[in-house]
């Protein structure tokens, strides 16, 4: 049973533009969420969290939004650069587990 | 500062052989995780490490998967003996362990061939 979800396998976006990548979840109790990126041949890299109490964070261009209602969480990437071209995880936490349970990942690509 | 350091970074083995790889986490960070991410999917846990203590070791293959973290820094995971399924990309991860919402931060992983 697949607890985080990333439906999309893959997006492509033009240079400049947003990207929107979404993921949903099914247990309430994750109470912590992330996303990393990942480029071929390297480990994933953390980009942005955001805990449960809250409904958006922001960093610079990216920004997560969460919808505990809806068990959906998104990662808006303002504007979108070619750089930003790899396979994009989300991530929740259990509390008290330290456990993250992953979703598939959303391949994106930026074109120029 | 230095990030997650695994190696080797890559390995080629011929099936039954054994086989280990090696993680010195984030310096300071007392929670070591190794990770499994077959190709397309996301990473998933195989064993967390609070200090040398494994405290999550649930999805460990303990048939033919040992991990040790013996001085609470570095860490070994190991296979013995390694079968075709165990091509993967074995992550390791660490965080400060200091409270309940952590960032994990990962190496660069040891992409494992099993022929």
């Amino acid at each position: 049973d697949q607890q985080v979800k990333q439906n999309s396998p893959s997006l492509s976006v033009q240079e400049g533009r947003i990207s929107i990548l979404n993921c949903d979840y099914t247990n309430s109790m994750f109470d912590y969420f992330l996303w990393y990126k990942k480029y071929p041949a390297e480990g994933p890299t953390f980009l942005i969290s955001i805990s449960s109490i809250k409904d958006k964070n922001e960093d610079g261009r990216f920004t997560v939004f969460l919808n505990k209602s809806a068990k959906h969480l998104s990662l808006h990437i303002v504007p979108s650069q070619p750089g930003d071209s790899a396979v994009y995880f989300c991530a929740a936490s259990a509390p008290n587990t330290g456990k993250l349970i992953f979703g598939q990942g959303t391949t994106l690509q930026v074109k120029p | 500062e230095a990030g997650v350091v695994q190696s080797p970074r890559y390995k080629i083995i011929e099936k039954k052989q054994p086989v280990a790889f090696w993680c010195n986490p984030i310096s300071g960070h007392n929670t070591l995780y190794w990770y499994l991410q077959n190709l397309g999917q996301g990473p998933e846990l195989l064993i967390r490490y609070e200090n040398e203590e494994a405290v999550d070791d649930s999805q460990l293959p303990k048939d033919r998967f040992s991990a040790e973290r013996l001085k609470g820094v570095d860490s070994t995971l190991k296979i013995q003996p390694a079968e075709l399924g165990d091509s993967a990309v074995y992550l390791c991860a660490s965080s400060s362990g200091q409270g309940r919402q952590e960032t994990q931060y990962f190496g660069p992983g040891t992409r494992l061939l099993v022929l």
